[in-house]
C-alpha cells in the first residue's frame, strides 16, 4: 500500500516563481526523502531529512518535516525550465529500514 | 562510470511468454531493489534483495521472480502468470545498513505486451 500521498498532484508555475509540494504518510518513519524523475527516466534523490530533523537545504532546495502531522513539504525556489519533472517523496520507516515507500508524485512544470 | 545500467529500453513480451529484465551495478552496493511504476503513478516494490543468494517479496512480487547469484546483478523475469504486465520497471541499489537509506536508480525498461 502507498504509504506516502502527495498534494498537488500536479503543479504548473511560471520560471522563477517558487514551487512546494507536500507529502504526507500514516506510520512513524525513519527518514523521508525526495526524489526526482525526469519523463522517462529513473529516480534521481535529492534530499533526505531524518525524523528527529524538522529543516533541511541543499542549493535551491528547502524540505521540512513534521512528524506530528506526519507530513512533509518540499519547496524549490527561483524555479527554472530544467526543474521541469515529476517529485516523488519516499518513507523509509523503523521496520525493515532497507525499504522505502513510495507516493504517487507531483508532476511539476515550469513554463518560461 | 559508477553506476546501474539496465536493459534493454524496450521490451515486447508474446502472450504467455516469459521475459527477463536486466540490472548490473558497479557501485559495490549489497541491496538491490524492482519496482514497477505505471502511468502517472508512483513506484511500487516487486522485490528486494540485501545480500547475494537472499531475496524477499515486496508488495507485489504476483507473476515475477528474481535471482541474485552475483553481487553486481539482479535480473527480474516476469513470468506468464503476471497478466498485466506493460509497465515501465525500475531497478535501484544502495549500501547495505542503515548509515544511508539513498538509493541509486537505473535508467528503466520499458515493458509492452504484443
Amino acid at each position: 500500500s502507498q504509504q506516502g500521498e502527495e498534494d498537488p498532484q500536479a503543479l504548473s508555475i511560471q520560471e522563477g516563481e517558487n514551487a512546494t509540494m507536500n507529502c504526507s504518510y500514516k506510520t512513524s518513519i525513519n527518514n523521508l526523502q525526495w526524489y526526482r524523475q525526469n519523463s522517462g527516466r529513473g529516480l534521481v534523490h535529492l534530499i533526505l531529512i531524518r525524523s528527529n530533523e524538522r529543516e533541511k537545504h541543499s542549493g535551491r532546495l528547502r524540505v521540512t518535516l513534521d512528524t506530528s502531522k506526519k507530513s512533509s513539504s518540499l519547496l524549490i525556489t527561483a524555479s527554472r525550465a530544467a526543474d521541469t519533472a515529476s517529485y516523488f517523496c519516499a518513507t523509509g520507516m523503523y521496520q525493515g529500514a532497507q525499504k522505502l515507500v513510495f507516493g504517487q508524485g507531483t508532476r511539476l512544470t515550469i513554463n518560461p | 562510470d559508477g553506476g546501474i545500467t539496465q536493459s534493454p529500453k524496450y521490451l515486447f513480451r508474446k502472450e504467455g511468454q516469459n521475459v527477463t529484465l536486466s540490472c548490473e551495478q558497479n557501485l559495490n552496493h549489497d541491496a538491490m531493489y524492482w519496482y514497477r511504476q505505471d502511468p502517472g503513478q508512483g513506484l511500487r516494490l516487486i522485490y528486494y534483495s540485501q545480500i547475494v543468494n537472499d531475496f524477499q517479496k515486496g508488495d507485489i512480487a504476483e507473476g515475477y521472480s528474481v535471482s541474485r547469484e552475483k553481487k553486481e546483478s539482479f535480473p527480474l523475469t516476469v513470468t506468464s502468470a503476471q497478466k498485466n504486465p506493460t509497465a515501465f520497471y525500475l531497478c535501484a541499489s544502495k549500501v547495505a545498513g542503515g548509515a544511508t537509506e539513498t538509493q541509486y536508480f537505473g535508467p528503466g525498461t520499458r515493458l509492452l505486451v504484443l
